[in-house]
């Protein structure tokens, strides 16, 4: 489809190992955005990238989390030691150009359990 | 900090009634998104406002932006149960180099 894809679209990880998901943006879009979803929960903020500029990484909790935008496509989002706290879904989000107000669409989402 | 705030945070409607979801936000923002989550589902796009005074429609859902008050409604009319999900705005923070931030979402329950 053309559609932002996601994943793993669960995924099961044991308490300090470390995680990578991937997102694949529609074609053309030069934002992407990561946000995380607790149970239950609004939408957090993690990461924003707009084409080459550097990125937004405002809303990363702590250093464990990065992320990466190769060749201005496909991002993977790095969780490294893992903590049950990190279980919720993580969002992926892309659109044309994220400073001119164009429609921003989301994936299905990447399913985190830590335990 | 960029606050952003809805209410109510739950309502519980009757088929056939209207009722407004308010989004109230501390910043200065042209622009602000309403998106729609079914229970498991990612979010939908339901409307992109981008100026003041700014209003859509769409079915049975109409937006309105007033960036002046800061303050975006998002209006239901004749409630039927298709329309029972999440309803989250976001502010539009990229004239500031940043991304949506959204509210908690009001959770929109209808029943005959």
């Amino acid at each position: 489809g053309a559609g932002v894809s996601q994943s793993p679209s669960n995924k099961v990880t044991e308490k300090g190992k470390d995680v990578e998901l991937r997102c694949d943006p529609i074609s053309g879009h030069t934002a992407l955005y990561w946000y995380r979803q607790s149970l239950g929960q609004g939408l957090e903020f993690l990461i924003y990238f707009q084409g080459n500029s550097a990125p937004d990484k405002s809303g990363l909790p702590s250093d464990r989390f990065s992320a990466e935008r190769t060749g201005g496509s496909v991002s993977t989002l790095t969780i490294q030691r893992t903590q049950q706290e990190d279980s919720a879904v993580y969002l992926c989000a892309s659109s044309f150009d994220g400073r001119s107000g164009n429609t921003i669409y989301f994936g299905e989402g990447s399913w985190l359990t830590v335990v | 900090e960029l606050k952003v705030e809805q209410n109510p945070l739950f309502l519980s409607m009757q088929e056939g009634k209207n009722y407004t979801i308010y989004c109230n936000y501390s910043t200065t923002s042209d622009r602000l998104y309403w998106y729609r989550q079914d229970p498991g589902k990612s979010l939908e796009s339901l409307f992109v406002l981008l100026s003041n005074g700014a209003v859509k429609q769409e079915g049975r859902l109409m937006a309105s932006l007033d960036t002046k008050a800061r303050l975006s409604t998002l209006h239901i009319t004749a409630a039927v149960h298709d329309l029972s999900a999440t309803y989250f705005c976001a502010v539009d923070m990229s004239q500031a180099g940043t991304a949506l931030i959204f509210g908690k979402g009001t959770t929109l329950s209808v029943s005959s």
